[in-house]
């Protein structure tokens, strides 16, 4: 079945870095853009980035724009987050989710379990 | 970026109670909304895409209505495990965004 399941996550002090990964298996992962999405202990969801299908379009949001950067492996059916200068505002389970397009409409689905990021010195 | 406020931020309900979340875009997003429930400890997981279309496999209990500023997320009969948070996003234009959530607890 269609699956995503991330690994990576840790402590690490602020100013850090830290590597996220995202494994996808039970579809054709070349055809779908990938997303990072997070949720702060206790709080809602945030979008936080994008990649094409090739890697040619991405995208990031002004919180993590300069710091995170999104890549991906088709051959390894993987995606990834290097995230530098980690800040303790950056604490939060990050999940990797496909967005499925369908005509003019998109949503993510399925979701990944989520790897827990703990920013703290 | 679009906004994405939701109503109410809690709720409790009673088991066989319909109940309605509401969610509303700082500007028009057409159809481009989409509902995710949450349980805890649980990734999202999808429930209506383009504001009324049922997910495959989700009861026939939820429905989502709307368009242009205003939505609304439908249960018409709540069961055990529909206890949950709630979150509308909006897929219209990058940033996507989400609603701040709706936690519907048992009364």
């Amino acid at each position: 079945q269609v699956q995503l399941v991330e690994s990576g996550g840790g402590l690490v002090k602020p100013g850090g870095s830290l590597r996220l990964s995202c494994a996808a298996s039970g579809f054709t992962f070349s055809d779908f853009y990938i997303n990072w999405i997070r949720q702060a202990p206790g709080k809602g969801l945030e979008w936080v980035s994008y990649i094409s299908g090739s890697g040619s379009t991405i995208y990031y949001a002004d919180s993590v724009k300069g710091r995170f950067t999104i890549s991906r492996d088709n051959a390894k059916n993987s995606l990834y987050l290097e995230m530098n200068s980690l800040r303790a505002e950056d604490t939060a389970v990050y999940y990797c989710a496909r967005l499925v397009v369908r005509g003019l409409y998109n949503w993510f689905d399925p979701w990944g379990q989520g790897t827990l990021v703990t920013v703290s010195s | 970026d679009i906004q994405m406020t939701q109503s109410p931020s809690s709720l409790s309900a009673s088991v066989g109670d319909r109940v309605t979340i509401t969610c509303r875009a700082s500007e028009s997003i057409s159809s481009y909304l989409n509902w995710y429930q949450q349980k805890p400890g649980k990734a999202p997981n999808l429930l209506i895409y383009a504001a009324s279309t049922l997910q495959s496999g989700v009861p026939s209990r939820f429905s989502g209505s709307g368009s242009g500023t205003d939505f609304t997320l439908t249960i018409s009969s709540l069961q055990p495990e529909d206890f949950a948070t709630y979150y509308c996003q909006q897929s219209y234009s990058t940033p996507y965004t989400f609603g701040q959530g709706t936690k519907l607890e048992i009364k």
